[in-house]
């Protein structure tokens, strides 16, 4: 049971460079969110997915663009990196109810780590 | 006023004692409560869920849901150091697509 996973975990790219973080869920979930996370922030959302094809902006979207062309991928550019944009990535996902899923529950992948010098 | 408050601690416990862990949200359209637990350098793992008011008890972990006072709360009996940890609480709304994270609460258990 992979569950979700995130690449590469660690980054390190130049100021202009775009970067693509990759998330991969083998669930089948609907629900797909990038978050970053940031000391005295928490956990901001930057895009969510409700569905391949189906995506949204959230919290903090500037700077990033997502796309959903199948259920299990949910990747996340940054088109061109910022220092502002150095931070721990979350991918997540979720499922309404189900099975072995608690109800409207968030699982999260390991996080990518990206430096932006 | 942020939608999901929490203190941000930190919060020191000895060994052995029970911590309690408190969060306030503004929304009274809610529907399911989260406390999860995030280890420094790790992602946050689910440790509750509450849908109801009440309490409800999980091993150690007793989370406390009132909607009327718009509270919920963790408590960890028996706290060890390996539960020291960010642990955050989670709110989703009624019809809503996100959960909202609240900020956190550090916890440092003492040997």
């Amino acid at each position: 049971d992979a569950g979700i996973t995130q690449s590469p975990r660690y980054k390190i790219t130049e100021t202009g460079r775009q970067v693509t973080l990759m998330c991969h869920q083998t669930w089948s979930h609907s629900y797909m969110f990038w978050y970053r996370q940031d000391l005295g922030h928490g956990l901001r959302l930057i895009y969510y997915s409700a569905a391949a094809d189906i995506t949204d902006k959230g919290e903090v979207p500037d700077g990033y663009v997502v796309s959903r062309s199948k259920t299990e991928n949910f990747p996340l550019t940054l088109e061109s990196a910022t220092r502002s944009q150095t931070s721990v990535y979350f991918c997540a996902s979720r499922l309404t109810s189900g099975g072995a899923f608690r109800r409207d529950t968030q699982y999260f992948g390991p996080g990518t780590r990206l430096t932006v010098l | 006023q942020k939608e999901v408050e929490q203190n941000s601690g930190p919060l020191s416990v000895p060994e052995g004692a029970i911590a309690s862990l408190n969060c306030t949200y503004s929304d009274r359209v809610s529907q399911s409560f989260f406390w999860y637990r995030q280890y420094s350098g790790k992602s946050p793992e689910l440790i509750m869920s509450i849908y109801s008011n009440g309490d409800k008890e999980d091993g150690r972990f007793t989370a406390q849901l009132n909607k009327a006072s718009q509270y919920v709360s963790l408590l960890i009996r028996d706290s060890q150091p390996s539960d020291s940890a960010t642990y955050l609480c989670a709110v989703k709304y009624t019809g809503g697509f996100k959960t909202i994270f609240g900020a956190g609460t550090r916890l440092f258990v003492k040997a």
